[in-house]
């Protein structure tokens, strides 16, 4: 079955610090990819999506991406963290260039200290 | 504009009684799905529908849930005899832009089931 991994289920960073949450997937054909956010008691929010072409993608809030497709990877960063940065990022893929349903990660829950 | 609102936002029941959720898009999409989501857990596809057609269903959706999507506008989804793994947030979502398919969703802030 496809899926997606999110190796670390619980980071903390210090506020202005660097930040890269990783997400690895199954092969699958075409894959599209996708970073959402999830504060407490809030909906899911679309960071960055990823369909073809430049590998290296923005997101709002100042969130990017890379996909490297020889590692199945879509690892998200950021170069300085906020402390409004603090909530559950998960990574989701759709196979078949976007015509199977979103599959998500069991998330990374980031936690950013003073 | 892209938006879903879902009724009711949170569900206390007991066990074994029957619950149903809505979700309506406010503006026309063709897809329209639903997950659930657990604590600490991400969202996870239950099913989905293109117009008012059902075209896929997960395995986790047992006999006990049905969804149904009568006018390809709204849709409903039933948990009968409900039980206390039930208890979760049920997501619906759509398309973002309507009449696309690329798998970039737009998530209600769903409906929280408790089962006591």
């Amino acid at each position: 079955a496809q899926s997606v991994t999110q190796p670390d289920i619980h980071i903390t960073v210090s506020e202005g610090a660097s930040l890269e949450l990783r997400c690895n997937y199954s092969y699958g054909a075409t894959p599209y990819l996708f970073w959402y956010v999830q504060s407490p008691g809030q909906g899911l929010q679309l960071l960055l999506k990823y369909f073809s072409g430049d590998t290296l993608v923005q997101g709002i809030k100042g969130f990017e991406a890379e996909f490297k497709r020889s590692q199945s990877s879509f690892n998200l960063r950021k170069p300085s963290v906020h402390w409004s940065d603090a909530a559950e990022y998960f990574c989701a893929v759709a196979f078949n260039s976007g015509n199977t349903p979103l599959v998500f990660g069991k998330g990374t829950r980031l936690s950013v200290i003073a | 504009d892209t938006g879903v609102s879902q009724d009711p936002r949170h569900k206390i029941t007991k066990r074994g009684q029957n619950v149903t959720f809505r979700c309506d898009p406010i503006s026309e999409h063709n897809r329209l799905y639903w997950y659930r989501q657990t604590l600490g857990q991400g969202p996870e596809f239950l099913t989905y529908f293109q117009n008012e057609a059902q075209l896929e269903k997960s395995r986790l959706l047992s006999d006990r849930f049905s969804a149904e999507r009568p006018k390809g506008s709204f849709s409903t989804l039933e948990i009968q005899r409900t039980e206390q793994g039930d208890s979760a947030m049920y997501l619906c979502a759509v398309p973002y832009r309507a009449g696309t398919n690329t798998g970039e969703l737009f998530f209600g802030e769903g409906s929280r089931l408790t089962v006591l």
